[in-house]
């Protein structure tokens, strides 16, 4: 079946750098993405959205890039920090007779110090 | 704090058994999902409820139920339980639910450990 994925499982930056999480997803017909930060012990936090009439969306420190043609969705995190480091999900939300949110698997980042 | 509750936080039970979880959705949203989670699945979606109706469902399994109740906040029943069926159970909620895409705001989750 159709689902998001990630490229990469675990990504190690260094404090004061700046963070790319990737994304691919599979449905066409998606036309919603959400970026999700999971921090140990703690459910799913809403960090940024963004709806396929758009291709960049900034919040505070974050950007959402979302390329249709490839199917390709990226979350950049400017200046990272020791908080930063937990799971990121990216999940896309069809419009069909049902609604759901399919998430991708996660990448965990970790930020050294 | 994103203002769904869940309860109970730590649920220990043995197989065979049957367990409820509850969730609260936020102030004026009409819809409640769950999800499970576990180590080799990442984040499955169960079912949505929609102003105390069956809106979607997903991989939910016959042993499982869910119920949404005039005050809104909603039941997730485990039963016959299995080994297999420990994980994080979450619940999350959004303002609508008639078709619209929004944004779904989680519980912190409800530990299952089934021994």
């Amino acid at each position: 079946g159709e689902s998001v994925g990630l490229h990469l499982p675990t990504l190690s930056v260094q404090e004061g750098d700046n963070s790319i999480i990737n994304c691919a997803y599979s449905n066409s017909a998606s036309d919603y993405f959400i970026w999700y930060k999971q921090e140990s012990g703690k459910g799913p936090q809403f960090i940024i959205d963004i709806r396929s009439n758009m291709d960049k969306r900034q919040g505070q420190r974050v950007t959402v890039l979302l390329n249709k043609t490839v199917k390709h969705l990226s979350l950049q995190i400017a200046a990272t920090q020791p908080g930063d480091s937990a799971v990121y999900f990216c999940a896309e939300n069809m419009m069909d007779s049902s609604y759901k949110l399919i998430f991708g698997s996660g990448t965990r980042l970790l930020v050294r110090p | 704090d994103s203002g769904v509750t869940q309860t109970p936080k730590h649920l220990i039970t043995a197989t065979g058994q049957r367990v409820t979880l509850r969730c609260s959705p936020r102030s004026g949203d009409l819809s409640v999902y769950w999800y499970q989670q576990s180590l080799d699945q990442g984040l499955q979606f169960l079912i949505q409820y929609y102003n105390g109706e069956e809106r979607a469902k997903g991989n939910i399994l016959e042993r499982f139920s869910a119920q949404q109740f005039p005050d809104l906040h909603s039941e997730l029943n485990l039963s016959s339980l299995e080994l297999g069926d420990s994980a994080l159970y979450f619940c999350a909620s959004s303002a609508g639910g008639g078709g619209k895409l929004e944004t779904q705001y989680f519980g912190p989750g409800t530990r299952l450990l089934v021994l």
